[in-house]
């Protein structure tokens, strides 16, 4: 079975600095999707960026992304410019199929992000 | 409305109550998931529904019953919950198939006493 570790409960930056969220995985698959979503105090889950195993190149969102060392099963999140916004707990996700062909995520536990003014 | 939507988004019950969470999709997704999430734990998927048929049930108890009547609605009936199911009930939606994301809604935070 598929697993995702974070390794860091919590990390704090300030206001502007660049910060950089760790997140590993074991699988023995090939083809597969990284995600990392945001969730805010107000408890909605937000994607904030998605990688394809198959694409070399890292995805990037903005003042969002990621460094994605597929031989290592590493998949870091960079925020750079951090701002007041950005303080949420953020999940590190892996996408596997269901039996019934539908998307099946299988979280990590969180990082609770800290941004100091 | 848009979006994925949940109500009630905080719900307080007995252990003999029940009650029923529901969540609605507004864009136009055909498949619906039932997430919980504990404290200190990771995202625990339940259920998820693939045109409206259940094809996924993570060893879920039966006090969870999830019913889905349509491809935009998904409920979660509950009954004679524990204290230990108290958490973060989160629903989400994705167009079926293999590069499609989820969507999350904001959650029920549920409380059993």
């Amino acid at each position: 079975a598929q697993t995702v570790t974070q390794s860091q409960p919590e990390m704090s930056v300030q206001e502007a600095e660049t910060v950089t969220l760790s997140c590993t995985y074991d699988t023995s698959e090939s083809d597969y999707y990284l995600f990392w979503y945001k969730q805010p105090p107000s408890r909605q889950m937000i994607l904030v960026i998605r990688q394809e195993a198959y694409k070399q190149q890292n995805a990037t969102e903005n003042r969002f992304s990621v460094n994605f060392q597929k031989a290592a099963k590493s998949f870091s999140l960079k925020i750079s410019d951090s701002q007041l916004g950005d303080a949420a707990m953020y999940f590190c996700a892996y996408r596997s199929e269901s039996q019934g062909g539908s998307e099946k995520l299988v979280f990590g536990k969180g990082t609770k992000l800290t941004v100091n003014p | 409305e848009t979006g994925v939507t949940q109500t009630p988004r905080h719900l307080v019950m007995g252990m003999t109550n029940k009650k029923s969470l529901k969540c609605e999709q507004h864009l136009g997704h055909n498949a619906m998931y039932w997430y919980k999430q504990s404290a200190k734990k990771p995202l625990e998927l339940m259920f998820v529904y693939n045109f409206k048929e259940q094809t996924e049930n993570n060893s879920v108890p039966s006090r969870f019953s999830p019913e889905c009547p349509n491809s935009s609605h998904l409920f979660l009936h509950l009954h004679t919950l524990q204290p230990e199911d108290s958490a973060l009930y989160l629903c989400a939606s994705s167009q079926e198939g293999v590069l499609e994301t989820q969507y999350f809604g904001p959650g029920t935070r549920l409380l059993v006493l």
